[in-house]
């Protein structure tokens, strides 16, 4: 089944203390991206990837990082979260075949930093 | 800067009571506008991809169209199970970041029994 994962589902963690949100595909995808999901504010793009070793920042990259040593892996990076990290983040990944293909997404990491 | 706005932010309907989302986008150079479902807790699952104006799409009681501003997502007869958030993206013709999707902030649906 074709799938994009994520883990952890669920995460609390305090200020400052480091963490990574794994995200893997199964679609032998090129392009990967991550994204945080805020009421009010909708899905803005946080990183992106056009394939192996090739990372750009999207729209609100502050206080993140990702890295793609992979193909199937882009792992999310927060080196000192902050309360204001708190968001509902989603990984995503599409084909490059077709270059207007949809994006498949992940299940989700909600993230609270107290 | 790409930019896409939803209408209305929540919908109620009754069983059966058809009606129309709005996305509204401005974007230099549409490559493809998108549909997604969303469920609580969940991430957003496709729906539908629409290139040009005049464009339509069905999938069981949903229908989008597109004009050169904006696209629409029509359900007809709606049942509970259509209680979701519909989102709404677009991707520009763009060298850097071609494949970046800007999304809408979603339409809220709650169709009551």
């Amino acid at each position: 089944e074709a799938q994009v994962t994520q883990n952890p589902r669920y995460l609390i963690t305090v200020t400052g203390k480091k963490l990574t949100v794994t995200c893997s595909q199964n679609m032998n995808h090129e392009y990967m991206s991550w994204y945080r999901q805020d009421p009010g504010l909708g899905l803005r793009q946080i990183y992106y990837s056009m394939n192996v070793e090739v990372t750009d920042k999207g729209d609100v990259p502050e206080g993140y990082k990702v890295s793609r040593k992979e193909k199937r892996n882009f792992p999310l990076i927060l080196e000192s979260p902050s309360p204001n990290q708190t968001s509902l983040y989603f990984c995503a990944s599409r084909g490059q075949g077709h270059l207007n293909t949809e994006a498949f997404f992940g299940q989700g990491t909600r993230l609270t930093v107290v | 800067e790409d930019q896409v706005t939803q209408s209305p932010e929540a919908l109620r309907l009754q069983e059966g009571e058809s009606s129309s989302l709005n996305c509204s986008y401005t974007v230099s150079g549409l490559r493809g506008l998108f549909w997604y479902r969303q469920d609580p807790g969940k991430g957003p699952e496709f729906l539908f991809t629409l290139y040009s104006a005049g464009e339509e799409k069905e999938k069981e009681r949903l229908k989008a169209t597109l004009t050169k501003k904006e696209s629409f997502l029509h359900i007809t007869a709606p049942k509970p199970e259509d209680s979701a958030t519909y989102l709404c993206a677009v991707q520009a013709y763009r060298a850097a970041a071609g494949n970046k999707l800007t999304f809408g902030g979603g339409t809220r649906v709650l169709v009551k029994p």
